[in-house]
């Protein structure tokens, strides 16, 4: 069945440093990868979403040079979380539809813990 | 805008024993809602969607417009059910086709 590979699992970084979560799809061409992230006790809530070759599309309230998505080939796509604070201490994770129809099965990663001290 | 509800975070029974994990939802247009789970250390995956009607390792769910529900249900729980789950709404209203979920269902079946 279709895998998605998120990576890295778990990362700890320094405040003001920038963290990049790579999410690949293993054995098909995701046309449409989104990036969710879930605080403590709270419901995975969707951040941006992400076409091949072209501009993210973020939701409100996100900030879209803060949390930086590239979408460069059909099997990965970056999110890179820049000048990190504790508060985007979170859980990231991200899927991937390997279909434009409608509705098609989303296949999600494992997720990354993201801890900023 | 949508809205997915999960009003249990912990829900535990007995093996054998009946389970519904509750869904409620607000949406302006037709929902199209889904059943993901987490099982312990794996990825989060799709259970079922309301527009296949299946059952799927004997769960069902029927989408209850009048009252707003997709609940979750099986008659006689397994142990191997233990799980996260997490009710999905797919929103057409951007046209991006973008899944809101609930905030999670912990379920564990008691030996």
């Amino acid at each position: 069945g279709a895998v998605v590979s998120q990576h890295p699992s778990w990362v700890i970084c320094k405040s003001g440093t920038s963290v990049k979560i790579e999410c690949r799809s293993l054995d098909f061409q995701a046309t449409t990868m989104f990036w969710y992230r879930q605080f403590p006790k709270q419901s995975l809530m969707l951040m941006a979403t992400s076409n091949e070759g072209s501009k993210a599309t973020y939701e409100q309230g996100v900030e879209k040079d803060k949390f930086l998505i590239n979408h460069a080939s059909l099997t990965l796509s970056t999110l890179t979380v820049t000048s990190a604070h504790p508060e985007d201490s979170s859980f990231y994770i991200c899927s991937a539809r390997g279909s434009a129809v409608q509705n098609s099965p989303l296949h999600f990663g494992n997720g990354t813990r993201l801890t900023v001290t | 805008a949508q809205r997915v509800t999960q009003p249990e975070k912990l829900l535990s029974v007995f093996k054998g024993a009946p389970v519904e994990l509750k869904c409620n939802y607000s949406y302006s247009g037709s929902p199209e809602l889904f059943w993901y789970v987490q099982y312990s250390r794996q990825r989060l995956q799709l259970l079922l969607r309301h527009i296949s009607r299946e059952s799927i390792k004997g769960f069902t769910a029927d989408l209850n417009k009048g009252e707003t529900s997709f609940h979750l249900k099986k008659p006689f729980a397994q142990e191997e059910d233990s799980a996260m789950y997490y009710c999905a709404l797919v929103s057409s209203e951007t046209g991006a086709n973008n899944l809101f979920f609930g905030t999670g269902t912990r379920l564990t079946v008691i030996p």
